[in-house]
C-alpha cells in the first residue's frame, strides 16, 4: 500500500513563527497536494506539485509557500503563522491524474 | 467556480438499512468521481471511484453516476454502526490535468444500532 507520512500529528506554534509541515510518500508518485480542512468549509486546496521543483497555487495560497526538492517530499511552509491558520492540514499524493488521492494522517496545527 | 454540493446531514439510518448519499457537481466536463470516508479526527480514506455512467459495486458499497444530470451517489447496503462517518464526494474536472480534486463539504452519516 502507498504510504503518505506527515511528520507531525499535532503542532502548537506561536503567532509569527515560521512553520514547516513535511509530507513524504513512498511510491514514486508524481503529483502531491496540500489541503486544509476546516469545519463548515470543507477541504480547500492550498498548493500542489506535479514534478520536482514544480508548484502550482491552489484556491487559498496566501500566507503559504511550498517546496519540492525531491520527488518523495513536499513541504508546506507558513511564512509567519497567524491564528487564522489554525486548521487540519492534509497532504495527498497520486500516481497519475486518473487516480484518487491517498491522504496522509493529517497535522492538526494550532497557532496561539 | 467549480462546485461540488452535498447535503451536510446528519443522515441517520437504522442498522441494516440502506444509506443513500448524494452529490451534484457544476462542471459538466468532469471526468472522474470519488467517494471518501472520514472518521472523526482522521484523514479521508478512498472507498469508491467511478468514471463512466451507471453503477459500480464493491462489497456493500455501490456508486452511481449520471453525467447528464451531473449527479453521483453512494449506496451503503446493510449499514453498520462502523459506517458512521462523514462521506466526502470528490470530482476531477476537465481542467484537472494535474490531478487536483474538488471536494464537497461532506455528509455526516449516523447508523443507529
Amino acid at each position: 500500500d502507498v504510504k503518505v507520512t506527515q511528520s507531525s500529528r499535532y503542532l502548537v506554534k506561536r503567532t509569527g513563527e515560521k512553520v514547516f509541515l513535511e509530507c513524504v510518500q513512498d511510491m514514486d508518485h508524481e503529483n502531491m497536494f496540500w489541503y486544509r480542512q476546516d469545519p463548515g468549509l470543507g477541504l480547500r486546496l492550498i498548493y500542489f506539485s506535479y514534478d520536482v521543483k514544480m508548484k502550482e497555487k491552489g484556491d487559498i495560497p496566501e500566507g503559504y509557500s511550498v517546496s519540492r526538492e525531491k520527488k518523495e517530499r513536499f513541504s508546506l511552509i507558513l511564512e509567519s503563522a497567524s491564528t487564522n491558520q489554525t486548521s487540519m492540514y492534509l497532504c495527498a499524493s497520486i500516481r497519475t491524474a486518473n487516480y484518487g488521492y491517498t491522504f496522509g494522517s493529517g497535522t492538526r496545527l494550532t497557532v496561539v | 467556480q467549480k462546485e461540488v454540493e452535498q447535503n451536510s446531514g446528519p443522515l441517520s439510518v437504522p442498522e441494516g438499512a440502506i444509506a443513500s448519499l448524494n452529490c451534484t457537481y457544476s462542471d459538466r466536463g468532469s471526468q472522474s468521481f470519488f467517494w471518501y470516508r472520514q472518521y472523526s479526527g482522521k484523514s479521508p480514506e478512498l472507498i469508491m471511484s467511478i468514471y463512466s455512467n451507471g453503477d459500480k459495486e464493491d462489497g456493500r458499497f455501490t456508486a452511481q453516476l449520471n453525467k447528464a444530470s451531473q449527479y453521483v451517489s453512494l449506496l451503503i447496503r446493510d449499514s453498520q454502526p462502523s459506517d458512521s462517518a462523514t462521506y466526502l464526494c470528490a470530482v476531477r474536472g476537465y481542467g484537472g490535468s494535474q490531478g487536483n480534486l474538488i471536494f464537497g463539504k461532506g455528509t455526516k452519516l449516523s447508523v443507529k444500532p
